[in-house]
């Protein structure tokens, strides 16, 4: 079984400043993506980047950008500019791409404080 | 942009009592999810619907719980005897294809007194 993990439970970061989130995995699969969700107070869970693991190319997406070592199993999100928008809970995911419906896991958060 | 929406937002019931959380996913996506959140913790995979029937569950899904496509439109999840512990925010997620990105509606927050 797929198991990801969130090593920071509460990050904080100044308005207008970079971040970076950790995230790591464990699978025996070499076919599969990865997410960042990001949960504001709301509790909508909103995708912010995706991440294919045949890629070799880090995904980005305006602000966000992804740091993938495929060899150690590593996923890291950065945050550039920080916004106070950006306030959130921070899950990484994975999803394995055997066959079929193909369910997320998720990894236990990170809580984003940006202040201003 | 088209989005995946959840009825109702909070739903409060007696413990013992039957609720349907209501989903209507996006409308071209074909696999439908239902995930749960209890408070603090993280978002634990339900189970997963395609062409009208269960494709996975998770341990979380036993025979309490059940999910049905009533129309074109609709995917509902029922939970038939609700226990205190099925309090927990429930998401419906959606997408085109199996692997494909699962775009998440805004939750249904279940209380269980």
């Amino acid at each position: 079984a797929q198991t990801v993990t969130q090593s920071q439970p509460e990050m904080s970061v100044q308005e207008a400043e970079t971040v970076t989130l950790s995230c790591t995995y464990d699978t025996s699969e070499s076919n599969y993506y990865l997410f960042w969700y990001k949960q504001p107070p709301s509790r909508q869970m909103i995708l912010v980047i995706r991440q294919e693991a045949y890629k070799q190319q880090n995904a980005t997406e305006n602000r966000f950008s992804v740091n993938f070592q495929k060899a150690a199993k590593s996923f890291s999100l950065k945050i550039s500019d920080s916004q106070l928008g950006d306030t959130a809970m921070y899950f990484c995911a994975f999803m394995n791409l055997h066959s079929g419906n193909t369910p997320l896991v998720f990894g236990k958060g990170t809580r984003l404080s940006v202040i201003a | 942009e088209p989005e995946v929406t959840q009825t109702p937002s909070h739903q409060v019931t007696q413990m013992g009592q039957e609720v349907i959380l209501r989903c209507v996913p996006i409308s071209n996506h074909l696999y439908f999810y239902w995930y749960r959140q209890i408070l603090g913790q993280k978002v634990e995979f339900l189970v997963s619907f395609y062409n009208n029937e269960i494709s996975e569950k998770s341990e979380i899904f036993d025979d309490q719980f059940s999910v049905e496509r009533p129309d074109g439109s609709n995917f509902t999840l029922k939970i038939r005897s609700t226990k205190l512990e099925d309090s927990a925010m429930y998401f419906c997620a959606s997408s085109e294809g199996g692997p494909h990105t699962q775009y998440f509606g805004p939750g249904t927050r279940l209380t269980v007194l």
